[in-house]
């Protein structure tokens, strides 16, 4: 069984600050791919930045960054020169073989101004 | 850019009504999946459904809910009898399998009163 593991509830950062989110994963297969989704209070789920595992080197979008340690399942979330449009609700995800994904529990990040 | 849609974006009913939510997918993906997100709480998963079948699903999906693709094109989740428990935000995800990215709709909310 896949797990995921957001530990902290919320955040709170200082707009044009870096702020980094946490996440563990649990599981027992090979091939499999980690995310993060941003919910802004539209509740829309956006993709925010991906990343597949048997790559070694750490995803990059934009002002997005992860932290990916495979040994120690371990997926942060930087976020850099934090903007007010970053306030949302966060969700690591993971996907096994059959594609389903596996959500945390989520954190509330706000920047404040 | 392809984009899965959702309809209604909100709907109440009255407890033991029927309810039928709909999603169209983007057009060449092959996986589909509902999501259930109740206010406050983490995304939970309902179903997965591939090849015209339900290839898995998770504990929330009773025999109350159904899901079947009629007409090739939309994908639909039939709730029978609606508890008041069964309030929360449906995303329908669908994607090209292979443990890739799901693409979320904008999500139906259903209020049971």
């Amino acid at each position: 069984a896949q797990t995921v593991t957001q530990s902290q509830p919320e955040m709170s950062v200082q707009e044009a600050e870096t702020v980094t989110l946490s996440c563990t994963y649990d599981t027992s297969e090979n091939n499999y791919y980690l995310f993060w989704y941003k919910q802004p209070p539209s509740r829309q789920m956006i993709l925010v930045i991906r990343q597949e595992a048997y790559k070694q080197q750490n995803a990059t979008e934009n002002r997005f960054s992860v932290n990916f340690q495979k040994a120690a399942k371990s997926f942060s979330l930087k976020i850099s020169d934090s903007q007010l449009g970053d306030t949302a609700m966060y969700f690591c995800a993971q996907t096994g073989a059959n594609s389903k994904l596996t959500f945390g529990k989520g954190i509330t990040l706000s920047v404040r101004p | 850019e392809p984009e899965v849609t959702q309809t209604p974006s909100h709907q109440v009913t009255q407890m033991g009504q029927e309810v039928i939510l709909r999603c169209v997918p983007i057009s060449n993906h092959l996986y589909f999946y509902w999501y259930r997100q109740i206010l406050g709480q983490k995304v939970e998963f309902l179903v997965s459904f591939y090849n015209n079948e339900i290839s898995e699903k998770s504990e929330i999906f009773d025999d109350q809910f159904s899901v079947e693709r009629p007409d090739g094109s939309n994908f639909t989740l039939k709730i029978r009898s609606t508890k008041l428990e069964d309030s929360a935000m449906y995303f329908c995800a669908t994607g090209q399998g292979a443990s890739g990215e799901l693409f979320f709709g904008e999500g139906s909310r259903l209020t049971v009163l």
